[in-house]
């Protein structure tokens, strides 16, 4: 597998708190996609970042990129009901070529 | 108005039939994928497709067929299902750009595919 995590992390919180999660990938990559599911859904990218890049924002989401210790994680400031969801970090390096996913982090958050 | 459309939703098949899983997207984007999620596993990249014409197959199974009609059109095939087969099979599109080699992808709502 290209990310190291080894089992679907579930965080359950209250709306208004802030979460972190994390992935760390094993082979280079050149930009980390976060993407979020829902329920009976297909997954949709919410954020991107590239490897020249640190950290991305994009309203209450922020990742950071660090490519030293090829790691990667997304933040969700004050949380809503609707961010409930599965957040997955995903790799791919050439056009054309599918997506590798890690295993995700269910996040439910409660009101 | 959806963008990519897959269908069936719902499908349930008998053991050792064959299913045709449709895909459609109207993003005008040429290149198109599929992805299975199943219970066991994370999201699980299986084939790839630009112009019509495979870029990667990742998956090792020969019953697992993609059909290429038109540019925005990518079926996939399953024969001689097994109950190991069921899983949400989701359909995906990417439009080539310049100056990256990353590309987000566009996910279809899945098909979920029971095989009993």
């Amino acid at each position: 597998s290209q990310w190291g995590e080894e089992n679907l992390q579930a965080l359950s919180i209250q709306e208004g708190e802030d979460v972190t999660m994390n992935c760390s990938y094993k082979t280079y990559t050149t930009v980390v996609q976060w993407y979020r599911q829902k329920s009976g859904k297909g997954p949709a990218l919410i954020i991107l970042i590239r490897s020249n890049e640190r950290e991305k924002r994009s309203g209450r989401l922020r990742a950071t990129l660090d490519t030293s210790s090829q790691s990667s994680s997304l933040s969700i400031t004050g949380t809503l009901a609707t961010d409930t969801a599965v957040y997955f970090c995903a790799t791919d390096d050439n056009y054309a070529q599918g997506l590798t996913f890690g295993l995700g982090t269910r996040v439910s958050v409660f009101p | 108005d959806p963008k990519i459309i897959q269908k069936p939703k719902y499908l349930v098949a008998v053991t050792g039939s064959e299913k045709i899983l449709i895909c459609e997207q109207y993003l005008g984007h040429n290149a198109m994928y599929w992805y299975r999620q199943s219970a066991k596993k994370p999201l699980e990249f299986m084939f790839s497709y630009s112009y019509q014409k495979l870029m990667d197959n990742q998956t090792a199974s020969s019953r697992f067929q993609p059909q290429s009609s038109k540019k925005n059109h990518l079926d996939l095939q399953i024969t001689a299902l097994k109950p190991d087969d069921s899983a949400t099979y989701f359909c995906a599109s990417s439009q080539e750009g310049t100056g990256s080699s990353s590309y987000e992808q566009y996910f279809g709502p899945g098909t979920r595919l029971t095989v009993l």
